[in-house]
């Protein structure tokens, strides 16, 4: 079946400029979330939703960052004001269910990433 | 201090070779943890649940020791197709926390 997708898969932009991100989850997965990845460290939460809400923001980095996901599908990571810090690679991850319980039923499956460039 | 802390390495192993990486959590009321592999320039994908009883899965051996707040993976045999970063992930709710990871190179 389709697994986690991401678009665009490169995103080139000017500093101060808007940047939209995609995903797509894997469908009936309730849990999505969303990280940033620089070179030599792990992903870094963002936020977390479960269904259409945003359960969990706190990863967010500043009010310039902000995600929606309207039908508890497709969420949509949002920068404002891009700054040259946030160059990096932005993963979203789908799961069954959210953390807590036991077992691969909130494995999480990952996009490939969209490789942001701030300029 | 960070929640997950894990050894980046490198870790250069022959084939054949028993590698292990350690990772410690702060967050003592974590309920979950995995272990994540992420081969170069692509997404991170799940190697192994870790489960309080300690698990197996062919070469790979994973333990959790809760009192010390520790998770190890062990791999046995290693093959070239090892080689990549092993990421240590926490779970203590609705976040997951991950480890910097660990770089592993198998060398024929």
């Amino acid at each position: 079946g389709a697994g986690v997708s991401q678009t665009p898969s490169n995103k080139v932009t000017e500093k101060g400029k808007y940047v939209e991100l995609r995903c797509d989850p894997i469908s009936g997965h309730t849990a999505l979330y969303w990280y940033r990845q620089s070179l030599g460290q792990g992903p870094e939460f963002l936020i977390y939703f479960q269904g259409t809400g945003a359960a969990d923001d706190s990863g967010l980095p500043n009010d310039r960052f902000f995600a929606v996901r309207p039908e508890g599908s497709v969420s949509t990571l949002k920068i404002q004001r891009t700054e040259r810090g946030d160059s990096a690679v932005y993963l979203c991850a789908s799961s069954h269910t959210s953390g807590g319980a036991l077992g691969s039923y909130n494995e999480q499956f990952f996009g490939p990433g969209t490789r942001l460039t701030v300029l | 201090r960070k929640e997950v802390e894990q050894d980046p390495g490198p870790f250069n192993v022959p084939e054949g070779a028993t590698v292990a990486f350690n990772c410690t959590y702060s967050n003592s009321a974590s309920q979950s943890f995995f272990w994540y592999r992420q081969d170069c320039r692509k997404e991170p994908k799940l190697l192994m649940s870790v489960y309080s009883s300690g698990n197996e899965d062919g070469r790979f051996t994973a333990q959790l020791n809760r009192a010390s707040q520790y998770i190890s993976l062990l791999i046995r045999d290693s093959k070239l197709s090892d080689s990549a970063t092993y990421l240590c992930v926490v779970n203590p709710g609705n976040q997951f926390h991950f480890g910097t990871g660990t770089s592993l190179t198998v060398i024929p």
